[in-house]
């Protein structure tokens, strides 16, 4: 019962860089998101995907690009990564976007030096 | 953009003890949710509360909607060691969730 699988689970990144962070689930689920967690902060969503072939912005999409591969994949690019992005991402998927019922992979944590 | 302030932002009790957190939002939300995370992990939703006055149980947790709906609490009775972790509260509004900034919940040994 894998769940949300994401990879990498820990990555460093210098200035600049550019790097892709994936994400699968195998629920069957509609809905798709990406949040990012720091500390003394709740999660801010990034971008969502309500469904195959849908993608918006969050609160905080500044820096990043999604793409939503299929129904099970959804992932988070950053193009030129800054000290600012440095956090733990989170994605999430639900059955649908008004479902309340969440499941959450284990995260990514990343550093940009 | 809307904000939930939640409190307290950390709380060091013994074991057996009740612990009481909460959740005030200046906005109104149609569900509230709490969530716990433990270190490593993603968060996993312990409660889900849909309509105002809602009083939910899940096991030693009790969580309510209030009143106004822009308010919710969190109990748990009789703390156990695998209580401690971080508690979200979660606020549902046009097809997004807001989040509080958490409580981290500590054990005294």
């Amino acid at each position: 019962n894998a769940g949300v699988t994401q990879t990498p689970k820990f990555q460093v990144l210098k200035t600049g860089q550019s790097m892709t962070l994936q994400c699968a689930q195998d629920m069957n689920h509609n809905s798709m998101y990406w949040y990012r967690q720091d500390p003394g902060m709740g999660l801010r969503l990034i971008y969502y995907s309500a469904s195959e072939g849908t993608t918006d912005k969050g609160e905080v999409p500044n820096g990043y690009n999604v793409s939503r591969l299929n129904k099970r994949e959804f992932s988070l690019r950053l193009e030129s990564a800054a000290p600012s992005q440095t956090s733990v991402y989170f994605c999430a998927s639900s059955e649908a976007a008004a479902n309340y019922g969440y499941t959450f992979g284990s995260g990514t944590r990343l550093t940009v030096v | 953009g809307q904000q939930l302030n939640q409190s307290p932002q950390s709380m060091f009790i013994q074991e057996g003890e009740d612990v009481s957190m909460n959740c005030t939002s200046s906005s109104i939300f149609n569900t509230w949710l709490w969530y716990k995370q433990d270190p490593g992990e993603g968060p996993v939703l312990l409660i889900a509360l849909y309509k105002a006055g809602e009083l939910t149980s899940n096991g030693r947790l009790t969580a309510q909607f209030g009143i106004t709906r822009k308010d919710s609490f969190l109990n748990i009775s009789a703390s156990i060691p695998s209580d401690v972790g971080i508690y979200f509260c979660a606020g549902h509004s046009n097809y997004q969730l807001i989040w509080g900034a958490g409580t981290k919940l500590i054990i005294k040994p």
